[in-house]
């Protein structure tokens, strides 16, 4: 049974570039949510996706944009991209809307130089 | 914005020793959640305990809610070097929010 999986593992990127990340959730899991962790902090919740639909999100700006699919997988896009978009991006699946036990993936560490 | 806070952020113990970890949050919740992080890495989930229990048991895991402090404990028994990692706590706020808001985490090293 395949967990979360997330690729690329790492990336590097330059101020102002545009890029995917992307998900499949856990077997089974219908709802994506995406998660931005800066060196040193907790997970900051990024959006949410719910059959195709982003149906929760967190304080950040527009220039982070997703997008689900029919096989439930997710895409975190970030344009424009800043210094301090510097992070660890987690994946995490759940099964309809649940928030009692989040299964995450592995991360995408994300640098902006 | 973070709703828990940690206490201690950093805590070293001999292992076979226990390891006691706080969280305090400021919303009414519906639920609160511990997840352990090793090295940077995906968060793996715990244990889970309602807003209407006060206390729950897993294996070498006892973490206790007291809603009407918001806060809550995890106890980690006869810690192991394999225990070292950064543990979070996460809550899920009362009404139809259905995300999960994290603490910024406590940092365990466990001595052989």
């Amino acid at each position: 049974d395949a967990g979360v999986t997330q690729s690329p593992t790492h990336l590097i990127k330059t101020r102002g570039q545009q890029v995917t990340l992307r998900c499949s959730p856990k077997s089974g899991h219908d709802t994506v949510s995406w998660y931005q962790q800066a060196l040193g902090q907790g997970p900051q919740f990024i959006f949410q996706y719910y059959e195709e639909e982003e149906r929760q999100r967190g304080n950040f700006p527009d220039r982070f944009s997703g997008h689900q699919f029919p096989n439930y997988s997710s895409e975190l896009n970030v344009n424009a991209l800043l210094l301090g978009d510097s992070a660890l991006y987690l994946c995490a699946s759940s099964l309809g809307l649940g928030r009692e036990k989040l299964f995450f993936g592995s991360g995408t560490q994300l640098s902006v130089l | 914005s973070q709703q828990g806070e940690e206490d201690p952020q950093a805590l070293s113990i001999q292992e076979g020793e226990n390891a006691t970890m706080n969280c305090s949050y400021k919303t009414s919740i519906n639920n609160l959640q511990w997840y352990r992080q090793n090295s940077g890495r995906g968060l793996v989930h715990l244990i889970l305990i309602r807003s209407n229990e006060r206390e729950k048991h897993s294996g070498r895991l006892r973490v206790t809610l007291d809603t009407s402090k918001k806060s809550s404990s995890l106890l980690i028994t006869a810690s192991r070097a394999a225990d070292t990692a950064s543990y979070f706590c996460a809550t899920a706020e009362t009404g139809a929010n259905s995300k999960l808001t994290f603490g910024k985490g406590i940092t365990l090293s466990v001595r052989p």
